[in-house]
């Protein structure tokens, strides 16, 4: 079984700020790995897949980057609504899909 | 526009049985995953389990295999997952998903429907 690890649990930034985000997976996953929005009451949305393709209508501000085991999520300016929380999530052994704890990005 | 809607918030008694739905529209049912997502209150996302409509091939997580039982009717383009005997443990948001194969092995849930809330409590 893959676990996947998302550091930190919570980040405080202030808004215009960057943020960086980390996923770790316990096995390699190359690139099978995507990354998720969610906001307070609503359903998650799709940010990033393939480690690092923007999904469609995602502004630029958000990159995804690595492979293998160690992977990032940047946000550059963040703005007030990308306050939320961000899971990782690995689809590299089918049939079986594997979130993260989940980072909550707050407010400074 | 893709979209998945959800049935109603429910609230049901432990013991009860219950079957949620999930109905996609703007795109051929039939020929992608629907995948069921858990958010127990305050906590992540665990994937339930996915299920295929065109034949009804389902998959389950081993930590809800025997729990739920996921089903689709493609006529209708709707999925389901229902329980035989709620526990108070699966109060929860549950969220559907569709699985979207982007090529090059890439994948991703997108998008998802706006989930239903399940209240069990005597």
């Amino acid at each position: 079984e893959i676990v996947m690890t998302q550091s930190p649990a919570t980040l405080s930034v202030s808004p215009g700020e960057s943020a960086t985000l980390s996923c770790r997976a316990s096995h390699s996953i190359g690139s099978n790995l995507a990354w998720y929005q969610q906001r307070p009451g609503q359903a998650p949305r799709v940010l990033i897949y393939g480690a690092s393709t923007r999904a469609t209508g995602i502004p630029a501000r958000f990159s995804g980057s690595g492979s293998g085991t160690e992977f990032t999520l940047s946000i550059s300016s963040l703005q007030s609504e990308d306050f939320a929380i961000y899971y990782c999530q690995h689809y590299n052994h089918w049939p079986t899909w594997t979130f993260g704890q989940g980072t909550k990005v707050e407010i400074k | 526009e893709v979209q998945l809607v959800q049935s109603g918030a429910e609230v049901r008694k432990p013991g009860e049985s219950l079957k949620i739905s999930c109905q996609g529209s703007g795109y051929y049912f039939p020929n992608s995953w629907i995948a069921w997502v858990r958010q127990m209150p305050g906590k992540g996302l665990e994937w339930m389990g996915i299920i295929y409509p065109d034949d009804s091939d389902a998959r389950y997580s081993p930590s809800f295999e025997g729990q739920v039982t996921i089903s689709a009717d493609k006529s209708i383009n709707t999925a389901y997952l229902q329980w035989s005997s709620l526990k108070a443990s699966d109060t929860a948001m549950y969220f559907c998903a569709r699985r979207v194969q982007a090529g090059y092995g890439s994948e991703l849930f997108d998008p998802w429907g706006q989930g239903t809330l399940v209240i069990v409590s005597s």
